[in-house]
């Protein structure tokens, strides 16, 4: 079963920063893997997606990394501002059923003004 | 790009009463919608998949007489929880697959927050 594991759980920056949040997932027959932001009480809204035959893809700030074969993804944000605080979620899709998929638990992102 | 909506946003209800809950997709036509739910400080399990015009298919340990799916059209799915109870209380989000062009890609609604008493 695959299984999708987000570190750090929580991270807590000053405004500027740059940062990278973490993604593994022991499976890696996926279909793709995809970013997500939410926001508190809210739905999700899709950052960035990654097929299985991508190596990266970037959005404004936003530039995600994904090496199947170490079952690894990275979100990387540069100069963090305070409007990217929100939890971040990433999820892959398998192979044999791409409908379905699975998510990590989240990395909720602070970054103070 | 397409949207997804639920209604309603927010309901509390009173143990033992059944919640219906609508998904639906504003611009396209969704063949396939998902019904997902998300305790606190939990990341979102799929709950069920459901295809227009036949029975929704449940994972694993979840129950389907408890949790009523039906998607009776191309835009629109429901979820009913029957005889709800405080366990039951979640955020409840509904994903939609885009039927042709975008096969591959699943717009999410805004979730529903269910309380019960």
């Amino acid at each position: 079963k695959q299984e999708v594991t987000q570190i750090p759980a929580a991270l807590s920056v000053p405004e500027g920063e740059n940062l990278v949040l973490n993604c593994s997932f022991t499976d890696s027959a996926i279909y793709n893997l995809q970013w997500f932001r939410q926001d508190p009480g809210k739905g999700l809204t899709s950052l960035l997606l990654i097929q299985s035959s991508q190596r990266e893809q970037t959005s404004g700030r936003l530039n995600a990394s994904l090496d199947k074969s170490s079952g690894r993804s990275t979100l990387y944000i540069a100069a963090s501002q305070p409007g990217d605080s929100a939890t971040y979620l990433c999820a892959v899709r398998g192979t044999y059923n791409f409908n379905k998929f699975y998510f990590g638990s989240g990395t909720k992102l602070n970054v103070k003004p | 790009g397409a949207v997804v909506s639920q209604h309603p946003s927010w309901v509390i209800c009173k143990s033992g009463t059944s919640v219906k809950i609508e998904c639906r997709s504003l611009d396209f036509q969704a063949t396939t919608m998902f019904w997902y739910r998300q305790f606190p400080k939990q990341s979102l399990m799929l709950m069920a998949t459901s295809n227009e015009g036949s029975k929704a298919t449940y994972e694993q340990g979840v129950e389907k007489d408890k949790f009523l799916i039906n998607h009776a059209s191309l835009t629109l799915s429901t979820l009913t929880v029957t005889s709800a109870h405080p366990e039951d209380s979640s955020f409840y989000i509904c994903s939609a697959r885009v039927a042709g062009k975008y096969q591959e890609t699943q717009y999410f609604g805004p979730g529903t927050r269910l309380l019960v008493l």
